[in-house]
């Protein structure tokens, strides 16, 4: 079974600042991935980035990046020179790998601000 | 290449009555997944279908709910004689293999019951 956990319902941030989301997850798979996913107003599933757990570097895409503490079960997402169209919820999410069942955190509100 | 497709986006019905919700997956995709959003929650995990087969269906409701997904045709998630409590948005992602962390997300179809 998984939980994933996000502690921060709502978050804000000035627009070409930085912000960092933080998710906690559970899991008794030996091997699993970790995802965040961006829901704007359209209510659009986004895929923003993506870890394989066996990988020890931190993914990054562009100005999106994590920070993966396999020990802790911490995955945090960090967002650099944010945008207005960052604006949106925000899900983090992990899987095992024998298929693609997903368990998604609670979400966070992320607001940028001009 | 087409994303997934789901249809309507919108749908309201009145207590009792049925809802069917479709989703095209993205050619070459045979694994579905459907998810539920209930209002200012993240998503659920309902069921997983490949062709013709019901892989794991632990999150569907125990009565009223069911899902196929035929060797033509698109999946279908149907819901009978639906209740106030069914309205959410319905999500279905499509991905090209069991094992692939790669799942891409249809619009969602709003179900609205009055």
């Amino acid at each position: 079974a998984q939980t994933v956990t996000q502690s921060q319902p709502e978050m804000s941030v000035q627009e070409a600042e930085t912000v960092t989301l933080s998710c906690t997850y559970d899991t008794s798979e030996n091997n699993y991935y970790l995802f965040w996913y961006k829901q704007p107003p359209s209510r659009q599933m986004i895929l923003v980035i993506r870890q394989e757990a066996y990988k020890q570097q931190n993914a990054t895409e562009n100005r999106f990046s994590v920070n993966f503490q396999k020990a802790a079960k911490s995955f945090s997402l960090k967002i650099s020179d944010s945008q207005l169209g960052d604006t949106a919820m925000y899900f983090c999410a992990s899987c095992g790998t024998s298929y693609g069942k997903l368990t998604f955190g609670q979400g966070t509100i992320l607001t940028v601000h001009p | 290449n087409a994303g997934v497709m789901q249809n309507p986006r919108h749908l309201v019905r009145r207590r009792g009555q049925e809802a069917r919700l479709r989703c095209s997956p993205m050619k070459g995709h045979s694994h579905v997944y459907w998810y539920r959003q209930l209002p200012e929650e993240g998503l659920k995990f309902m069921v997983y279908l490949q062709k013709e087969n019901i892989i794991d269906e632990s999150g569907m409701p125990k009565e009223r709910f069911s899902a196929e997904f035929p060797k033509e045709g698109p999946s279908i998630l149907r819901i009978q004689q639906v209740v106030r409590g069914d309205s959410a948005a319905y999500f279905c992602a499509s991905s090209p293999s069991a094992d692939s962390y790669e799942q891409y997300f249809g619009p969602g179809t709003r179900l609205t019951v009055t």
